[in-house]
């Protein structure tokens, strides 16, 4: 069975940093491209960033690049989302889900952890 | 630009059916797009991928009451026999040279 878990979320003061990481299983995570995810309290998705298999290549929104960095290590079946400089705007739930390969469409999600920027 | 549109809102009677659109925008008629429901307080759930001639693809654990269709710009989600779990919000979402989800649909099922 496929499983996404994330965990890092917090509270956390404006221009601070957090890091994200979601604990993958049930399926080999090296083979798989990997993106966050966000959504703001009462809001839709938006996509954040995703990553390719072996960690060579790396995409942002443009509402987080320069201040986030998406990494992974496939020894460990883990996908990180290193956040700094973060702002009010940032907050929102953060969802690592899985690129089907095919296509650039997720076929697993996890169930997301929240990230709160306040001070 | 690539953007997808949604109703806000649904809404259908328990057993019913109802069917769900999502709109590319202009240009991008034979673009395939995904369906992901997402329920109160949870993660989304991926659906199935729905392509421009209409066939597509569901994911591990779908059942047959969901099924996806398409005509020209329009994407569709059709759910049969509508059951209380089935309340949720339904994304759509599509890919080209970014990733974009349609603004959702909030489902109430009465």
């Amino acid at each position: 069975e496929v499983q996404l878990v994330e965990s890092g979320g917090g509270l956390v003061q404006p221009g601070g940093s957090l890091r994200l990481s979601c604990a993958a299983s049930g399926f080999t995570f090296s083979s798989y491209w990997m993106h966050w995810v966000r959504q703001a309290p009462g809001k839709g998705l938006v996509w954040v960033s995703r990553i390719n298999s072996d960690g060579s290549s790396t995409s942002y929104a443009d509402s987080v690049k320069g201040r986030f960095t998406i990494s992974r290590d496939n020894a460990k079946n883990t996908l990180y989302l290193q956040m700094n400089s973060l702002r009010a705007e940032d907050t929102a739930v953060y969802y690592c889900a899985r690129d089907s390969t095919a296509d650039r469409y997720f076929d697993y999600w996890g169930q997301g952890t929240l990230v709160t920027v306040s001070s | 630009q690539l953007v997808l549109t949604q109703s806000p809102s649904a809404s259908a009677s328990l057993g019913a059916s109802v069917k769900l659109t999502c709109t590319l925008s202009s240009g991008h008629s034979d673009y395939a797009i995904a369906w992901h429901q997402q329920q109160p307080e949870k993660g989304p759930r991926y659906l199935m991928k729905v392509n421009s001639d209409g066939s597509h693809s569901k994911g591990d654990g779908i059942p047959d009451r969901f099924s996806g269709s398409s005509s020209g710009a329009e994407r569709y989600l059709t759910i049969s026999s509508l059951q209380s779990e089935d309340e949720a919000d339904y994304y759509c979402q599509t890919w080209g040279t970014g990733i974009e989800f349609g603004g959702g649909t909030k489902l109430t099922v009465l």
